[in-house]
């Protein structure tokens, strides 16, 4: 069964901080691996995907990497803004049995001005 | 011009009640999905629907009982609600079935009182 934790659940920064959040999944036949964001009262947003085959994706000031071997993914935020503040989800794609995506619980982020 | 719009947003309602809640996507997608957040923020698939047929279905009570009308519509019916039915339930869809990128709506939260 895939499960998949972050950490930590809640972070609280500067502005102008670098940051990394991680995520682990248990199970390392996955199909890919996304990040969102979701901002209170709002749905969810996509952020970065990462094939399985793949080691990292690059968006503007966010950069994901991927260790399928060890389960782990991270999201870096470079330079983080009061703007990212929300709470940022991973979610893997299994393999098999439907390629059902099953969801980090996520962290909250709170960037400070 | 929302990707994937889903009504109510907010519904509050009596125990024993039915209701439905309706989703649309205009991205072109064949796939659709129903997930579940509950007051901890865990994110939880209940079902998937590729090109109008179940593909997914989790361990969901019988009494919510999703319809897909055509691909680019998947409504969630559900009847006698309870208590524990009070949650946000989000749409979704994505390009295929096969782990690509995937399109939230805003979210509908239900209130059982």
């Amino acid at each position: 069964k895939q499960e998949v934790t972050q950490i930590p659940a809640a972070l609280s920064v500067p502005e102008g901080e670098n940051l990394v959040l991680n995520c682990s999944f248990t199970d390392s036949a996955i199909y890919n691996l996304q990040w969102f964001r979701q901002d209170p009262g709002k749905g969810l947003t996509s952020l970065l995907l990462i094939q399985s085959s793949q080691r990292e994706q690059t968006s503007g000031r966010l950069n994901a990497s991927l260790d399928k071997s060890s389960g782990r993914s991270t999201l870096y935020i470079a330079a983080s803004q009061p703007g990212d503040s929300a709470t940022y989800l991973c979610a893997v794609t299994r393999l098999t049995g439907g390629f059902k995506t099953i969801f980090g619980a996520g962290t909250r982020l709170f960037v400070k001005a | 011009d929302t990707a994937v719009s889903q009504t109510p947003k907010y519904l509050v309602t009596q125990m024993g009640n039915d209701k439905s809640i309706k989703c649309e996507q205009n991205l072109g997608h064949d796939t659709m999905y129903w997930y579940k957040q509950d007051s901890k923020k865990f994110l939880k698939i209940m079902f998937s629907y590729n090109n109008k047929e179940l593909i997914i279905n989790e361990t969901v009570p019988n009494r919510f009982s999703p319809k897909s009308p055509d691909k680019a519509h998947l409504n969630l019916h559900i009847n006698s609600l309870e208590l524990g039915d009070s949650a946000v339930y989000f749409c979704a869809s994505s390009l295929s079935d096969r782990g690509n990128t995937i399109y939230f709506g805003e979210g509908s939260w239900l209130t059982v009182v």
